[in-house]
């Protein structure tokens, strides 16, 4: 059973319009949602995250848009650039007595942008 | 930015070996967690670690593996002994001791185990 689901699989933009890259869950005790971007040959890095409390959080050119009653949330890249292109992987995490996250990935979007 | 460094990146081994995944993580970080990947599939915890001791573990953390971070250095995953499908990128990650603390991940290490 698959708790964090991405769409789509894979996404070609031209340089200078807006991706958009979707993310749904399943599990109601998430709170926490980073987006990680991933080039080839190296980790994921955090680009962005948000929590359930907010509906929206922008830092420059991204912004997560956050629906907690469809449990939704998506990933706008505006004004993509090629540099933008990678895997970007949306994850979610629940509020635990231990303190430490433990991320539930989906199996992220694969966001292409033509020059 | 903080670097989480991964040593080795690339190993294979015949199924039945042990095998030590090591990681360097950040240096004031507290929290320490391996996730891993199977080729096509999405990246699965398997463990976080705190202060000598395992916080939490997933189902895909078999009997076999274990983690350990002697003394302040590396921080490591042990698979003994190895089977087919533990084949996989093993990522590993640190953060500072809170609550939605960003984790960094290393680039992995692919293991193959034939």
């Amino acid at each position: 059973q698959q708790q964090v689901r991405q769409s789509p699989q894979s996404l070609t933009v031209w340089e200078g319009e807006t991706a958009i890259l979707n993310c749904s869950y399943e599990n109601s005790a998430f709170d926490y949602f980073p987006w990680y971007q991933q080039f080839p040959g190296e980790g994921p890095a955090l680009l962005i995250s948000i929590l359930s409390v907010s509906n929206k959080k922008e830092d420059g050119r991204f912004t997560i848009f956050f629906n907690k009653r469809e449990k939704k949330l998506s990933l706008h890249i505006a004004d993509s650039q090629p540099g933008d292109s990678a895997t970007y992987f949306c994850a979610a995490s629940a509020k635990r007595g231990g303190g430490a996250d433990r991320l539930t990935f989906g199996k992220g979007t694969q966001l292409i942008i033509q020059p | 930015g903080p670097k989480v460094l991964q040593i080795p990146s690339h190993q294979i081994i015949d199924m039945g070996q042990m095998v030590t995944l090591n990681c360097d993580p950040v240096s004031n970080h507290l929290y320490f967690y391996w996730y891993k990947q199977i080729l096509g599939q999405q990246m699965e915890f398997l463990v976080n670690f705190y202060n000598g001791k395992v916080m939490e573990k997933s189902k895909l953390f078999k009997d076999q593996f274990s983690v350990e971070r002697p003394d302040g250095s590396y921080f490591t995953l042990k698979i003994q002994p190895t089977a087919l499908e533990d084949s996989a990128v093993y990522f590993c990650a640190s953060s500072l001791a809170r609550r939605d603390a960003e984790q960094f991940f290393g680039p992995g290490t692919r293991l193959t185990v034939l």
